[in-house]
């Protein structure tokens, strides 16, 4: 059973960062590709970034350049979403999500991280 | 960046109804388009995937149709459990995009 457990909820200040963790079970990292999606209270899904498995490069969405690094940890199957210079407008429950057939569509999701940034 | 409209927004329907949710795309996208159902304070549950294909374990009222830059989710008979947002997802270009969702609400 593929299990992606996120970390706990966070509270910053405006213009901190946050890491966000996604830790994989029952799979092996090496054989994923772990998107972030997040949403804001109320509003829709927003993909951030994420490995594509087609070009072999991690590909970041144009609004999150520059603010955000998604890196992976295969000896703890771990990846890990960093998020800098945050702002109230970034209060949201950010998502790992993956396909196990390397498809960028999502079968299988994390919990949500939920970030609150409020000084 | 590839722009997914979802139409309606809201949509309001009763048990038993049949219900079609529309997502245009602002360029083609073949068929690769995604579906997604998701409930207050749930994760999204993958329905669809390429269009039309249904995800394992998803009930059969679910089907999508489309190809290019205009699809559709139809639920044949929507049940009580059926009351959500769903979205739609392109993933022909990465810099994967959402729609807006739509909320099934009960008449």
């Amino acid at each position: 059973q593929v299990q992606l457990v996120q970390s706990g909820a966070e509270v910053k200040k405006p213009g901190a960062s946050v890491k966000v963790s996604c830790k994989v079970s029952g799979y092996s990292l090496t054989k994923l590709s772990i998107n972030w999606v997040r949403q804001a209270p109320g509003k829709g899904l927003e993909w951030m970034g994420g490995f594509d498995p087609e070009d072999d490069e991690k590909i970041y969405a144009q609004e999150f350049q520059g603010r955000v690094t998604m890196t992976e940890d295969t000896t703890t199957d771990t990846a890990y979403m960093e998020l800098s210079g945050l702002r109230s407008e970034d209060t949201a429950m950010y998502f790992c999500a993956t396909n196990l057939q390397l498809a960028s569509y999502f079968d299988h999701w994390g919990r949500g991280t939920l970030v609150t940034v409020s000084s | 960046d590839i722009r997914m409209t979802q139409s309606p927004s809201t949509l309001s329907a009763s048990v038993g109804d049949r219900v079609t949710i529309t997502c245009r795309a602002s360029q083609s996208i073949s068929d690769w388009l995604a579906w997604y159902q998701q409930k207050p304070g749930k994760t999204p549950n993958l329905l669809i995937y390429k269009a039309s294909s249904l995800e394992s374990g998803v009930p059969s009222r679910f089907s999508g149709s489309g190809s290019g830059t205009e699809f559709t989710l139809t639920i044949s008979s929507l049940q009580p459990d059926d009351f959500a947002t769903y979205y739609c997802q392109q993933y022909d270009v990465y810099s994967l995009t959402f729609g807006g969702g739509t909320k099934v609400e009960i008449k």
